[in-house]
């Protein structure tokens, strides 16, 4: 498996707001992906993000409110822009090691834990 | 949707062991099923899959149906430290993209009591 290391690990922002959230793998990886938790919900993905090009996004999840990076294959950025109370959540970002295809198993960071006052 | 029923509690007694079923009765060929577990504050951790065959790990083991509509996870020995919420997933897994997509459904809620 890989260390996979998220910062900030948790923050209180105020509504208006932006705060980008870093995922660091210490391997490089095939594919990277953000993933929201609501409070009291299971995971959603938001977006796969893609080295060198635009994320892309699932349905309900656009590029304007949360902006992705990957400028390599160990680090991605998930911003959440002009925060508001409802976007107070767990946000995750999980790996796909090596080779990246066949039956390979998604790995998770510990996640930040996002509240919008 | 998730393509996945689990019922959403269920309690264990510590030392013995837990099995943790699953329904995926629209399961198709070349989905495999993975378990994964999420301890509370911190992110999900992987378990085991498998496609057809019964599979066994450090952590688990994995058994599916013949028909593939349903499987079991045991913990063999559970511990107070296996107390999670446990999902069951099922997933593509012949290419890139998409189809590595993972689909959380409610998951178990298990709780280890002495």
């Amino acid at each position: 498996s890989a260390v996979i290391s998220q910062k900030p690990s948790r923050d209180i922002c105020q509504r208006g707001t932006s705060l980008t959230i870093q995922c660091q793998v210490d391997s490089q990886v095939t594919m990277m992906f953000w993933y929201r938790q609501q409070p009291g919900q299971s995971l959603t993905l938001i977006a796969t993000a893609n080295q060198g090009s635009e994320a892309t996004y699932e349905s309900g999840f656009v590029i304007d409110k949360f902006p992705i990076s990957r400028p390599n294959l160990t680090f991605s950025t998930l911003t959440v822009s002009n925060m508001s109370p409802e976007d107070s959540s767990i946000y995750l970002c999980s790996v796909l090691l090596p080779p990246g295809v066949g039956n390979q198993p998604q790995h998770f960071g510990d996640g930040t834990r996002l509240s919008i006052l | 949707d998730a393509k996945t029923t689990q019922p959403p509690s269920m309690d264990c007694a510590e030392g013995r062991a837990a099995n943790l079923p699953c329904n995926h009765s629209t399961i198709s060929g070349n989905e495999y099923v993975y378990w994964y577990r999420q301890i509370h504050s911190q992110g999900p951790q992987y378990i085991i899959h498998g496609l057809k065959n019964n599979e066994t790990n450090e952590m688990a083991s994995l058994i599916i149906t013949e028909d593939r509509k349903s499987s079991t996870l045991i913990l063999p020995h559970a511990t107070l430290r296996d107390t999670a919420v446990y999902y069951c997933i099922v997933r593509e897994a012949s290419r890139l993209g998409a189809g590595n997509k993972l689909t959380f459904g409610g998951g178990t809620r298990v709780l280890v009591k002495p």
